[in-house]
């Protein structure tokens, strides 16, 4: 169990410009997390996939940013046309579906700063 | 909807003394709560969870919680801390009703423990 890895741990990008995240599960985990933390405030969830399937997006989730599990291993997160908004802390969790509750496994996260 | 309030954004305690961190929540169905732990440049842990059942449950590090489901709060608690307990605090639920995913959390805005010599 190596734990949760997200890359880059920082990213600095002028408005305007497309970032790319990238988070590696633990490896037999088949749920896969990404929620947005801005200063002050806690984790709001983002999106969610099971394998390769993303099964739910929230609202938060403007059509400038995508998600994908191309093999239900590794995730990326894109954001088109950056704005000063978006930046914030952008974590990933990953579990093992199945019981009656999940345990969430988080990485440290991506600091994203948008200038 | 759901809706977590942590009513402390900080709390200054000196080594040795008991703490309270306080949580209030809001939700029409029922859910589980949970309370995680942040240190610097560390990713989110689990302390503790309350899923059913006995409403004083017990996490790592001597933390505990109680549920009190009239009063919709699950306050943390520590008889004694220490140094290594400053961090930043989150109390969160889930309610997996309607389909959703167990892992789909809303978080409070977190309180900073800080724990002084």
């Amino acid at each position: 169990d190596t734990g949760v890895s997200q890359n880059p741990r920082h990213k600095i990008t002028k408005r305007g410009q497309n970032v790319t995240f990238r988070c590696d599960p633990i490896s037999e985990h088949n749920r896969l997390y990404w929620y947005r933390q801005t200063l002050g405030q806690g984790p709001e969830f983002l999106t969610y996939f099971q394998n390769e399937a993303q099964l739910e997006k929230s609202r938060l989730l403007s059509d400038r940013f995508s998600a994908e599990r191309p093999k239900g291993s590794f995730s990326t997160l894109e954001i088109q046309r950056t704005e000063q908004g978006d930046s914030a802390m952008y974590l990933c969790a990953s579990s093992l579906e199945g019981g009656v509750w999940e345990k969430l496994f988080f990485g440290s996260g991506t600091q994203l700063s948008v200038l | 909807a759901q809706s977590v309030t942590q009513l402390d954004s900080q709390v200054p305690v000196f080594e040795e003394a008991p703490v309270e961190l306080r949580c209030n929540y809001s939700s029409s169905v029922s859910v589980y709560l949970f309370w995680y732990v942040q240190y610097p440049n560390q990713g989110l842990q689990l302390l503790l969870k309350y899923l059913s059942g006995s409403t004083l449950v017990k996490g790592i590090n001597g933390f505990e919680a109680e549920f009190n489901k009239s009063q919709t709060s699950f306050h943390l608690r520590k008889p004694s801390v220490h140094i290594s307990d400053t961090a930043e605090y989150f109390c969160a639920v889930s309610s997996p009703a309607g389909g959703t995913s167990y892992g789909k959390l809303t978080f409070g805005q977190g309180t900073i423990l800080t724990v002084h010599p």
